[in-house]
């Protein structure tokens, strides 16, 4: 079983909807969260960094960490066609973070 | 982008030969890393470092060696390359303030 699981999509959605993007991790020893967002043939880019359990927004983004059931969730509201994207999430700390494979987004104008 | 820059960013070589990959940073941050790419995988750490000379192993680091001699230079070195290290490599660190983790632009290494 991969440490962090995600599904790769391709997830395709009309501008303007709420896409909700999730993962399942199975180790407990680390608790930082991250959400990446990652443009087609580039570096990812961090977008949401949290380091406990509930809800974090910035924006039109929210990220959710659902520590007792090991569950970590992005939406975005609004969607944009910017938007579309692969999105990793992770977590880990220092010497280790552990990434999902991504999910591919497309937002449709 | 955290001042992290790779070099270089395209790269084709043959098997048997050696590659190295040069990733240099801006902001003097302590941990640097080296994932790669591929589809299916995810990123998958190579590498890391967390102090000049100080180094350790990663998830896939058979056939990869790195070395930092200097805070804002982390180097990769494929010694005999091989065609499944065909992928893309990522230099990252973590901002010492705000513990964030940022990636660089990636190189894009083919090895046929």
């Amino acid at each position: 079983q991969k440490e962090v699981e995600q599904d790769p999509g391709p997830l395709s959605v009309p501008e303007g909807a709420i896409v909700s993007l999730n993962c399942t991790y199975s180790n407990s020893a680390f608790q930082y969260f991250m959400w990446y967002r990652q443009y087609s043939r580039k570096g990812p880019e961090l977008l949401m960094y949290t380091y406990s359990s509930g809800n974090k927004e910035d924006g039109r983004f929210t990220a959710q960490v659902d520590k007792s059931s090991k569950y970590i969730s992005l939406f975005i509201r609004d969607s944009q066609p910017s938007d579309s994207a692969t999105y990793l999430c992770a977590r880990g700390g220092y010497q280790k973070v552990t990434f999902g494979t991504g999910t591919k987004l497309q937002v449709i104008p | 982008d955290a001042g992290i820059t790779q070099s270089p960013r395209h790269k084709v070589t043959e098997t048997g030969t050696p590659v190295t990959l040069r990733c240099h940073q801006t902001e003097n941050h302590r941990y640097m890393y080296w994932y790669r790419q591929d589809p299916g995988h995810g990123l998958r750490l190579i590498h890391y470092s967390y102090g000049v000379k100080d180094t350790d192993k990663g998830e896939v680091s058979d056939g990869y060696s790195v070395s930092r001699s200097k805070t804002e230079d982390f180097l990769l070195t494929l010694e005999s390359a091989t065609s499944s290290q065909t992928s893309v490599y990522f230099c990252a660190i973590i901002d010492d303030s705000s513990y964030e983790q940022y990636f660089g632009p990636g190189t894009r290494l083919t090895v046929t």
